[in-house]
C-alpha cells in the first residue's frame, strides 16, 4: 500500500518551455502533498505544501508564480515549472500524506522524482 | 528551522567493514520524530527507519541499526558487514507531528568491492 506515482521521470526541454509534473497517489486519498527540489549532491529542500481544494503554502525564497502548484482532488497534485530556464534545472519529488491514522510509520510517501533538465 | 546536521559528506569503506552514519538534530519540542532515508543512485527515497522521542530503545534490523540518544540529540545509523548495495546517500530527517520532512544535507557511502 501507499504507493505515489510520479509522472514524467525525465523531462529534457528548452529554455523557456512550461513543464508540468504530476504525482498521484494510486490507493489512498492524500489530504496533503509536498514538492521537494533536489540539486546535485545536495539535499531534498521543501518547496511548497498543498492541501487538497487550497492554495499552495510556499516556502521562503520559492516563486509562487514561477512553480504554481494545483491540488485538486485527493489524490492527484500537479508542479508546473512556468518559463524554465537552466537554473531550474534539478530533481523534484513529490510527497503525499495520508489521512490521519493510515499508515502512521510513514507520515509521507514519495514519488520516485522527476529529473528536470532545461537546455 | 530546527536542523538536522549530518556532518559526514561522503565516506568510503571496503566491503564487510562496519560503517556508522551520524546525524544530530536541533528540536525545541518533546514530541517529534526521527527517520532514516536510503536514496540509491536512481533517485527514489527509500524509508528505512521512524523513531518517535519518547521510544529511545535501540533498533536493529538485520545488519542495520540504530541508536537513538537523547542527550545528546543524535540518531546514529550503523551498516554492520557493509555490501556493495549499501552504496547510496543516506537522509536523516526529522518532523513533529503533521509538520513536513526536514531533511539532513546526506551522507554519501560508498562501498567498494
Amino acid at each position: 500500500g501507499a504507493v505515489v506515482s510520479q509522472h514524467p521521470s525525465r523531462v529534457i526541454c528548452k529554455s523557456g518551455t512550461s513543464v508540468k509534473i504530476e504525482c498521484r497517489s494510486l490507493d489512498f486519498q492524500a489530504t496533503t502533498m509536498f514538492w521537494y527540489r533536489q540539486f546535485p549532491k545536495q539535499s531534498l529542500m521543501l518547496m511548497a505544501t498543498s492541501n487538497e481544494g487550497s492554495k499552495a503554502t510556499y516556502e521562503q525564497g520559492v516563486e509562487k508564480d514561477k512553480f504554481l502548484i494545483n491540488h485538486a482532488s485527493l489524490t492527484l497534485s500537479t508542479l508546473t515549472v512556468t518559463s524554465a530556464h537552466p537554473e531550474d534545472s534539478s530533481f523534484y519529488i513529490c510527497s503525499a500524506r495520508a489521512r490521519a491514522g493510515l499508515y502512521s510509520n510513514q507520515p509521507q510517501h514519495f514519488g520516485d522524482g522527476t529529473r528536470l533538465s532545461i537546455l | 528551522a530546527q536542523k538536522v546536521t549530518q556532518a559526514q559528506t561522503e565516506i568510503s569503506v571496503v566491503e564487510k567493514e562496519d560503517v556508522t552514519l551520524d546525524c544530530v538534530y536541533e528540536t525545541r519540542d518533546t514530541t517529534y520524530y526521527l527517520f532514516w532515508y536510503k536514496q540509491p543512485p536512481s533517485g527514489e527515497l527509500v524509508f528505512l527507519i521512524r523513531r518517535n522521542s519518547f521510544d529511545e530503545q535501540n533498533e536493529i534490523s538485520g545488519r542495520y541499526s540504530w541508536n537513538f540518544q537523547k542527550s545528546t540529540s543524535s540518531f546514529n545509523f550503523t551498516i554492520t558487514a557493509s555490501q556493495v548495495v549499501d552504496s547510496a546517500v543516506y537522509f536523516c530527517a526529522r518532523n513533529t507531528g503533521n509538520t513536513p520532512l526536514v531533511f539532513g544535507k546526506g551522507t554519501r557511502l560508498s562501498v567498494i568491492a
